[in-house]
């Protein structure tokens, strides 16, 4: 059964910083692109990150690039996404999302990242 | 950036009618056009790709339609668990991949 699970969300104040992992399992995890998607509470689905299956690649949206860092360690399955000057428009639930033609056939459940003093 | 808008934003039918979700983009996709459903609390799940593919799994009351700018998710006949969220999403000019506002199915 594929199963993608993310943690290291966390309440962090403007301008902290936080380092989300996403752990899968049930698939060849270096086979697959990987993205994060966040959505803030009530609001829609908003691509962050992607990343290739070696790491060599990795593109941002233009509201997260120069703060976030998308990385990918295949010996452990684990995809990483690491954010830099948090803001409050930066509060959402972050999903791990696998990629299949550059859509998302799988999603993990999500991590919550709250931005607040 | 290809923004995709979705209409209407809420969708008000029984169980047993037709939904006609709509999906528009800024400038073509081709057919690289996705359709997911998202029930609260949970993640979204992929319905349809390549605008008319039905992902594994997904009932054959879900179809898609559509090519260039313009596309449709028709549900032929809602059952109680469709009543939920739907997005669109593009691939063909990315970064950054992008998504529709959504659109609420909801119980009559």
């Amino acid at each position: 059964e594929v199963q993608m699970v993310e943690s290291g969300g966390d309440l962090v104040q403007p301008g902290g910083s936080l380092r989300l992992s996403c752990a899968a399992s049930g698939f060849t995890f270096s086979s697959y692109w990987m993205h994060w998607v966040r959505q803030a509470p009530g609001k829609g689905l908003v691509w962050v990150s992607h990343i290739n299956f070696d790491g060599t690649i990795r593109t941002y949206a233009d509201s997260v690039k120069g703060r976030f860092t998308i990385s990918r360690d295949n010996a452990k399955s684990t995809l990483y996404l690491e954010m830099n000057s948090l803001r409050g428009d930066d509060a959402a639930l972050y999903y791990c999302a696998r990629s299949r033609g550059d859509y998302v056939d799988q999603w993990g459940q999500g991590t919550l990242v709250t931005v607040s003093s | 950036e290809i923004v995709l808008t979705q209409s209407p934003a809420t969708l008000s039918l029984s169980p047993g009618e037709r939904a006609t979700l709509s999906c528009r983009a800024s400038q073509s996709v081709t057919r690289y056009l996705a359709w997911y459903q998202q029930k609260p609390g949970q993640a979204p799940r992929l319905l349809i790709y390549d605008t008319s593919n039905r992902a594994t799994g997904i009932p054959a009351r879900f179809s898609g339609s559509g090519s260039g700018t313009d596309f449709t998710l028709t549900i032929s006949s809602l059952e109680p668990e469709d009543f939920a969220v739907y997005y669109c999403q593009q691939r063909t000019n990315w970064p950054p991949l992008t998504f529709g506002g959504g659109t609420k199915v909801e119980i009559k």
